[in-house]
């Protein structure tokens, strides 16, 4: 069965710091895409950021990136320059090739002033 | 704007009484999904719609039910055989269930038991 596992329940991080979310992942497919969504208190579901996986090079939006290390089936969130609107929930999530999202258990990440 | 949009968003219902969650798309979408968040969790998939009229069950659909008979709706069905239905619970759509394309999610709606 193809699961995902997020290791850290909940995390905290000074405003301006950097913080990095931890995402493994289990599958036989080689060719899959990879997700990390943000739900902040609001509940609405928003995504951050995406990764093929045919790709080698890590994604970048603004001040997320990630590193995605195929072989060890990693795909860690670092964000940089943390702003107290990042206080959210984090799931990392994977698309199968069945077309199926699947969604790690998030982790709870506060940004404090 | 384009979106989707869940009303209602809090729903309460009575034991032995079904309720239906209503989930509209205006984004074009073929692909509409239903998931259920409980507290501290992920999301769980109930069941999935990749065109008008077919729908495949998710990984708990037991106790719920679903029609796609227009593409920009797909109303999710809570029956009495849902024995804890207590959850958070979001739609979302995608332009295909085979593509890399991202799922947009609605707003969700909390289901609550009298």
């Amino acid at each position: 069965a193809q699961t995902v596992t997020q290791s850290q329940p909940e995390m905290s991080v000074q405003e301006a710091e950097t913080v990095t979310l931890s995402c493994t992942y289990d599958t036989s497919e080689n060719n899959y895409y990879l997700f990390w969504y943000k739900q902040p208190p609001s509940r609405q579901m928003i995504l951050v950021i995406r990764q093929e996986a045919y790709k080698q090079q890590n994604a970048t939006e603004n001040r997320f990136s990630v590193n995605f290390q195929k072989a060890a089936k990693s795909f860690s969130l670092k964000i940089s320059d943390s702003q107290l609107g990042d206080t959210a929930m984090y799931f990392c999530a994977f698309y199968n090739q069945g077309g199926k999202l699947i969604f790690g258990q998030g982790t709870e990440l506060s940004v404090k002033p | 704007d384009g979106g989707i949009t869940q009303s209602p968003k809090y729903l309460f219902r009575k034991e032995g009484q079904n309720v239906t969650l209503s989930c509209e798309q205006n984004l074009n979408h073929d692909a509409m999904y239903w998931y259920r968040q409980d507290p501290g969790q992920g999301l769980r998939l109930i069941y999935y719609s990749q065109i008008v009229n077919d729908f495949q069950k998710g990984d708990i659909a037991e106790g719920y039910s679903v029609s796609r008979e227009k593409k920009e709706s797909f109303p999710l069905t809570v029956t009495s055989a849902q024995k804890n239905p207590t959850a958070f619970y979001l739609c979302a759509s995608s332009w295909s269930s085979y593509s890399n394309q991202p799922q947009h999610f609605g707003d969700g709606t909390r289901l609550s038991i009298l």
